[in-house]
């Protein structure tokens, strides 16, 4: 069964640090959306892509975060520079039609 | 803007024990619905989903939820709980359009714990 790949799984770093992440999705998938989870919280999205598109980054802050998905297939999420509440579950999750979001495994990153 | 509440942030249920976990949405428009589950350290994995059609929906694992759209509700049950279905669970909505959809709004989960 296809799955999206995230990778590293788990990121430790000190503040004012740069820090990144990568994400492959399922094979076909045109959308890619990247989720921030803070510890006891549900996801929240920080930026949607339809194939190398940006569809919607209202709530990623532009300022430390950027993304990018050059040729519409991976993609990754940069923070840069790494504040202590950066500190999150950053999920990475795919669709092929406007419904069912499929999500990787995950990147657990700590701030120090 | 759509939003959703979980009603309850933990439950705890004994092993064999039917469980009942409660989600709330509000929108003004046609939604579509999820149930997420999520393990320790891991990502969500879908369990069901209400896109259209009969109110009752079947997932994985002996899951089950019911749209109801008068009460705006999407509660998921199982009737019998294993210990290994121990984790969070996540509701979700996004608001439905012709030809897409919206965002997913999460809530904010429900901590099931099974105890033996």
């Amino acid at each position: 069964e296809a799955e999206v790949a995230q990778s590293p799984r788990y990121k430790i770093t000190e503040k004012s640090q740069a820090v990144a992440f990568w994400c492959d999705p399922i094979s076909g998938h045109a959308t890619l959306y990247w989720y921030r989870q803070i510890l006891g919280q549900g996801p929240e999205l920080l930026v949607q892509f339809q194939d190398e598109s940006v569809v919607d980054d209202s709530q990623l802050p532009k300022d430390r975060f950027s993304a990018e998905r050059l040729k519409g297939v991976d993609s990754t999420l940069k923070i840069q520079p790494a504040e202590l509440g950066d500190s999150a579950m950053y999920l990475c999750a795919s669709s092929l039609g406007a419904d069912t979001q499929y999500f990787g495994p995950g990147t657990r990153l700590t701030v120090l | 803007a759509q939003s959703v509440t979980q009603l309850d942030s933990q439950v705890p249920v004994f092993e064999e024990a039917p469980v009942e976990l409660r989600c709330n949405y509000s929108s003004s428009v046609s939604v579509y619905l999820f149930w997420y589950v999520q393990y320790p350290n891991q990502g969500l994995q879908l369990l069901l989903k209400y896109l259209s059609g009969s109110t009752l929906v079947k997932g994985i694992n002996g899951f089950e939820a019911e749209f109801n759209k008068s009460q705006t509700s999407f509660h998921l049950r199982k009737p019998s709980v294993h210990i290994s279905d121990t984790a969070e669970y996540f509701c979700a909505v996004s608001d439905r359009f012709e030809g897409g959809s919206e965002k997913l709004v999460f809530g904010k989960g429900t901590k099931l714990t099974v105890n033996p």
